[in-house]
């Protein structure tokens, strides 16, 4: 059955290091986010696109943090450099017709 | 603008019943209903538009209360399987389109045999 897949599922690294995580939404959903979440503060929005177009990144520091589409079957997070509040789990969902349905997360623990 | 959901947690006893709760200070154009299990991803539960409506799913139901900007999630008969974080996330505005959620806090619920 179609799923969200995302790699790495896991990734420790050091402060200083760039991550990248990948996601490949479901065939045929042309709306892909990106979701933080933490026990903090919960499940936040970092990013999303439509047809491989940005519309929001406001929940992403513009410092460190990118997002992109090359491709509509692939998706990037990318945190440079990498510090250890950015540990997280991070979620990738694909949606169409809005019912978003979410990948297994990568979590990330930056020492 | 993020949702306020009650209560945070919830214990229950196999096949009693539960409602969870989530409101908004901003208009609403949907509310979402997700499900998570430790460890796991959130599932797709259902989706509330504006005109207070009503949606069941097996034994889990909702409502959509557009003027006071809140939505309740009904568990009857809960089942061990419905264990899990519920997480409410809603699309703020008149227009809806947008698809951007902002998601409460979730409420934790423990079924026990």
């Amino acid at each position: 059955d179609a799923r969200v897949t995302q790699t790495p599922r896991h990734k420790v690294t050091e402060m200083g290091q760039e991550v990248t995580m990948r996601c490949q939404p479901i065939l045929g959903h042309n709306t892909v986010f990106w979701y933080r979440q933490t026990m903090m503060q919960g499940l936040e929005l970092l990013a999303y696109f439509r047809n491989r177009a940005p519309l929001d990144d406001s929940g992403m520091p513009k410092d460190r943090f990118s997002a992109e589409m090359p491709d509509a079957t692939l998706a990037t997070l990318k945190i440079q450099p990498s510090e250890p509040r950015d540990s997280a789990v991070y979620f990738c969902a694909s949606a169409v017709r809005a019912a978003q349905y979410f990948g297994p997360g990568t979590r990330l623990l930056v020492l | 603008q993020q949702p306020v959901q009650s209560p945070q947690a919830v214990i229950l006893r196999e096949g009693e019943d539960a409602v969870i709760n989530c409101s908004s200070s901003k208009a609403l154009y949907s509310v979402h209903w997700y499900r998570q299990k430790h460890g796991e991803a959130p599932i797709f539960l259902m989706i509330l538009l504006k005109g207070g409506e009503q949606k069941g799913h097996d034994k889990i139901s909702a409502s959509f209360n557009e003027k006071k900007q809140q939505s309740s999630l009904y568990l009857t008969a809960s089942q061990l399987s419905y264990s899990g974080t519920y997480f409410c996330g809603t699309e703020i505005g008149l227009q809806g389109g947008s698809e951007k959620l902002v998601f409460g806090k979730g409420t934790k619920l423990t079924v026990n045999p």
